[in-house]
């Protein structure tokens, strides 16, 4: 039972255009989200993360976007960057089941290119 | 700073028998997070240590168990091991249990049960 979903594996985008990865999720307990990147051979890296009492936060060229209506999450990049081909992974928590107790996405690999 | 480390980075076993993981977190954090990581199920949470106790723990069998020593370093265990087992398991460790402080991942062991 997948309680948040990536449903693009892959995803692939020209340098210095907007890369778009989409994440959504089915627990309505849910209320704190956050985006891993992932590359080879290494553990996933914390990116950004939001609240669910807000709807946007920004960090750089990082920006995630909350839709709690829709349980839809957004990672916007801009501008894309070779650097940022990776496997990005969306996660959520629920204040009741623990911060640290994380319900990852199957990931969505972006490819960058130059 | 030194990240998570974990030990060893690969492994192979033999269904039944039974196998010991290792962790270091970062210096200073307290919480100690388990991860499996299967290409079909994704990251799933196994369970959470704090203050050499058991906190939180996911939806796995009793052949998957863990503990904490006082300086924060963390095991996890696998007993009677079936080829299902054979996954990367990802350890995590972050400075408290609330969300201002993300996990932080390490590189892994990866596991192969034949």
């Amino acid at each position: 039972d997948q309680q948040v979903k990536q449903n693009s594996p892959s995803l692939s985008v020209q340098e210095g255009r907007i890369s778009i990865l989409n994440c959504d999720y089915t627990n309505s307990m849910f209320d704190y989200f956050l985006w891993y990147k992932k590359y080879p051979a290494e553990g996933p890296t914390f990116l950004i993360s939001i609240s669910s009492i807000k709807d946007k936060n920004e960090d750089g060229r990082f920006t995630v976007f909350l839709n709690k209506s829709a349980k839809h999450l957004s990672l916007h990049i801009v501008p894309s960057q070779p650097g940022d081909s990776a496997v990005y992974f969306c996660a959520a928590s629920a204040h009741r089941t623990g911060a640290n107790n994380l319900f990852f996405g199957t990931g969505t690999r972006l490819t960058v290119i130059p | 700073k030194a990240g998570v480390t974990q030990t060893p980075r690969y492994l192979i076993k033999t269904r039944g028998q039974q196998v010991t993981l290792s962790c270091s977190p970062i210096s200073g954090h307290r919480s100690v997070s388990w991860y499996q990581q299967t290409p079909g199920q994704g990251l799933q949470f196994l369970f959470e240590y704090f203050s050499e106790t058991q906190r939180n723990k996911g939806n796995f069998p009793g052949r998957f168990s863990g503990r904490q020593f006082s300086n924060s370093r963390s095991e996890m265990n696998v007993s009677t091991l079936e080829l299902g087992d054979s996954a990367l398991y990802l350890c995590a460790s972050s400075n408290h249990r609330d969300r201002s402080s993300p996990l932080h991942f390490g590189n892994g062991t990866r596991l192969t049960v034949t």
